[in-house]
């Protein structure tokens, strides 16, 4: 089965620096994700993303979050100077547009 | 804002038992419903789902039960086995009422354990 693809595995940043994390998509895929789940909690959707824009972000992503496609294959979220409570694990998810969505196997930021 | 509920943190069962893990969700916008099992440093897996048109889809041991009148549903297990043992994810979208098709999202609850003893 095809799968999304997430790198890295695990990222270890000092509070305030900036990271980016990487997905890349299933092929045919048009429609792409961000979740995130803090250690216990649930999973949380933080932003979708569709034809080159952002088409729906939640309350956890503000402006020190983005979202980009500038290869056209690579999906990434960058945080521009993350703070401690970003520690969660990071879910890339990507969809056709229609019923289920595949998820990566996450990446885990932790922020010292 | 819980739309989506998962009031049983763990379940424990035994091998060969059948598991019923429920969900409850708020939000009467919801028409599609999914169930994601994760075991740890994965990510969630797609397990089954119903559309809200139905109120029962079974895919081998897997059943989902939906009770729109309730907002309810369930998945049931039969015969539970120990690798089944992960979080169970259950999830809500709006799908028929999304905006051009480009705001498709989930919802997700927090998840129950589910330990299928040996």
């Amino acid at each position: 089965e095809p799968e999304v693809t997430q790198t890295p595995s695990h990222q270890v940043t000092q509070m305030g620096q900036e990271v980016i994390l990487r997905c890349v998509p299933i092929s045919n895929h048009l429609y792409f994700y961000w979740y995130r789940q803090i250690l216990g909690q649930k999973v949380e959707f933080l932003v979708s993303f569709y034809n080159n824009e952002i088409s729906e972000k939640s309350e956890i992503f503000d402006d020190q979050f983005s979202v980009e496609r500038p290869d056209g294959s690579n999906f990434t979220l960058k945080i521009r100077s993350t703070k401690l409570e970003d520690s969660a694990m990071y879910f890339c998810a990507t969809g056709t547009g229609w019923e289920k969505l595949f998820f990566g196997s996450g990446t885990q930021l932790s922020v010292l | 804002d819980q739309q989506v509920k998962q009031n049983s943190p763990s379940l424990s069962v035994q091998e060969g038992r059948i598991s019923i893990l429920n969900c409850d969700y708020t939000n009467s916008m919801f028409d599609y419903f999914l169930w994601y099992k994760k075991y740890p440093a994965e990510g969630p897996t797609f397990l089954i789902s119903i559309s809200s048109i139905k109120d029962k889809n079974e895919d081998g041991r897997f059943t989902v039960f939906l009770n729109k009148s309730a907002k309810h549903l369930s998945l049931h297990i039969v015969p539970s086995q120990p690798g089944d043992s992960a979080v169970y994810f259950c999830a809500a979208s709006a799908w028929g009422r999304r905006r051009g098709g480009s705001n498709y999202k989930l919802t997700f609850g927090k998840g129950t354990l589910l330990t299928v003893n040996p």
